[in-house]
């Protein structure tokens, strides 16, 4: 079974900082993918970043990275250079190719501070 | 990317009525979808998968006499909350994907009943 846990309930950055956003994960798959989704106030998911568990190079999107460590099954999202407008949850979620299903994290709520 | 509308994106009914919600993909043929279930500040649960023609596939603990699925064309389903009580109020989020490709969610449906 696939489990997806991010340890950090809550996160306070200063604005223009970075920060990152923890997700680990635990899948017998060989081949999956994971991805991370900001969801502010008003409730859609909004894509971020995906990375593929075959994937070599640590994805990345403009401001957002992930950092992939694929022994320590953990997939970090690095978001450089904070704006007040990255405040939201964030979702870390893995899909488990041929199960086509997406498991969610329980969510980071995201504050960036003026 | 492409779009997912639902409607409506808030509903407001009495103990003991039904709901319906749907869920669009408006600019490609979505052979299957999802639907989740979100309480507040807490994580996206998977409810149900459904692919087009076919019944849907629910999750353990989802009774699918209450929470009926139709997924009549490549472009529409729908989620119906049979006689919806109090703790059924939540948010509920569709996603749409054509075959392997991305996954794309709709903006939410808040039930409230009263």
């Amino acid at each position: 079974a696939q489990k997806i846990t991010q340890t950090q309930p809550g996160m306070f950055v200063q604005e223009k900082e970075a920060v990152t956003l923890d997700c680990t994960y635990d899948t017998s798959d060989q081949s999956y993918g994971l991805f991370w989704y900001k969801q502010p106030s008003s409730g859609e998911m909004i894509f971020l970043i995906y990375q593929g568990s075959y994937d070599e190079q640590n994805a990345t999107e403009g401001r957002y990275s992930l950092n992939f460590q694929k022994a320590r099954k953990s997939a970090n999202l690095v978001i450089s250079a904070s704006q007040l407008g990255d405040s939201a949850m964030y979702f870390c979620a893995m899909e488990g190719l041929g199960f086509n299903k997406f498991y969610f994290g329980s969510g980071t709520k995201l504050n960036v501070k003026p | 990317g492409a779009v997912v509308s639902q409607h409506p994106s808030r509903v407001i009914c009495k103990s003991g009525t039904s709901v319906k919600i749907e869920c669009r993909s408006l600019d490609f043929q979505a052979t299957t979808m999802f639907w989740y279930r979100q309480f507040p500040k807490q994580s996206l649960m998977l409810m149900a998968t459904s692919n087009e023609g076919s019944k849907a596939t629910y999750e353990q603990g989802v009774e699918k006499d209450k929470f009926l699925i139709n997924h009549a064309s490549l472009t529409l389903s729908t989620l119906t909350v049979t006689s919806a009580h109090p703790e059924d109020s939540s948010f509920y989020i569709c996603s749409a994907r054509q075959g392997a490709d991305e996954q794309f969610f709709g903006p939410g449906t808040r039930l409230t009943v009263l």
